[in-house]
């Protein structure tokens, strides 16, 4: 089964990029998803296969996913990108086929 | 607009049972996928268990499977989990999503379970 691994912090000045990896063995070939998760909030999904945005996430976030490797990245970081993010996947062939990654602190320095 | 509202958490002995349930409105509740996530005090999340729109398959974490039980009501717009033999380390807030196609689009606001003696 999938173990998802990110780094658990990641640091960024305001108005640069975020870049935030989800690895596992061959995680190019399953769809990535991607959710936010603000301090007292539920999370909130911010990229979905892949690639997609859900309506009202602005288009400074965006994602790709190939080889070991999945990102999200986020373009011109605000204070308000400032929490954890979660990548996440479906293993259909699994008998626990949910699978989250360990999770990333963003921090806006 | 998609709401979803948690509800049953609460303090509860280790080995004893608890019933969450979650009320959905403004979506086709039948037609869709329901999520139990869960997040144990100051950790990442953690996907707890799914139950298809009609009920067909329904899926467990391996640290759940055999303690706990998904199930729904398409009539009432109801989903539940049933969980038993309750650990300490079923200390969480769980949430309920809403699924489609296998990730998870929207969330309740959470209820706290906490397992302690």
């Amino acid at each position: 089964s999938y173990v998802l691994t990110q780094p658990p912090s990641v640091s960024v000045a305001p108005g640069k990029t975020a870049t935030i990896t989800c690895g596992e063995n061959n995680i190019g070939s399953e769809s990535v998803h991607w959710y936010q998760q603000k301090p007292g909030q539920a999370p909130v999904l911010v990229v979905y296969d892949d690639r997609d945005r859900p309506s009202g996430i602005p288009e400074r976030f965006s994602g790709s996913n190939s080889g070991n490797t999945a990102t999200l990245i986020i373009s011109r970081v605000e204070a308000g990108d400032e929490a954890d993010y979660y990548c996440q996947l479906w293993d259909a062939r699994s008998d626990h086929p949910g699978v989250f990654g360990t999770g990333t602190k963003v921090t806006v320095l | 607009e998609v709401h979803l509202l948690e509800s049953g958490g609460g303090l509860v002995q280790p080995g004893g049972s608890l019933r969450l349930s979650c009320a959905a409105s403004g979506f086709s509740f039948d037609i869709y996928a329901i999520s139990w996530v869960r997040q144990a005090p100051g950790k990442g999340l953690e996907w707890v268990s799914s139950i298809t729109g009609g009920s067909e398959r329904t899926y467990y974490a391996a640290s759940v499977k055999g303690r706990f039980t998904i199930s729904r009501d398409n009539s009432k717009n109801m989903m539940y989990l049933q969980m038993d033999s309750l650990r300490p380390e079923d200390t969480a807030i769980y949430y309920c999503a809403k699924v489609d196609v296998w990730y998870f689009d929207s969330w309740g606001q959470g209820t706290l379970v906490t397992v302690s003696s």
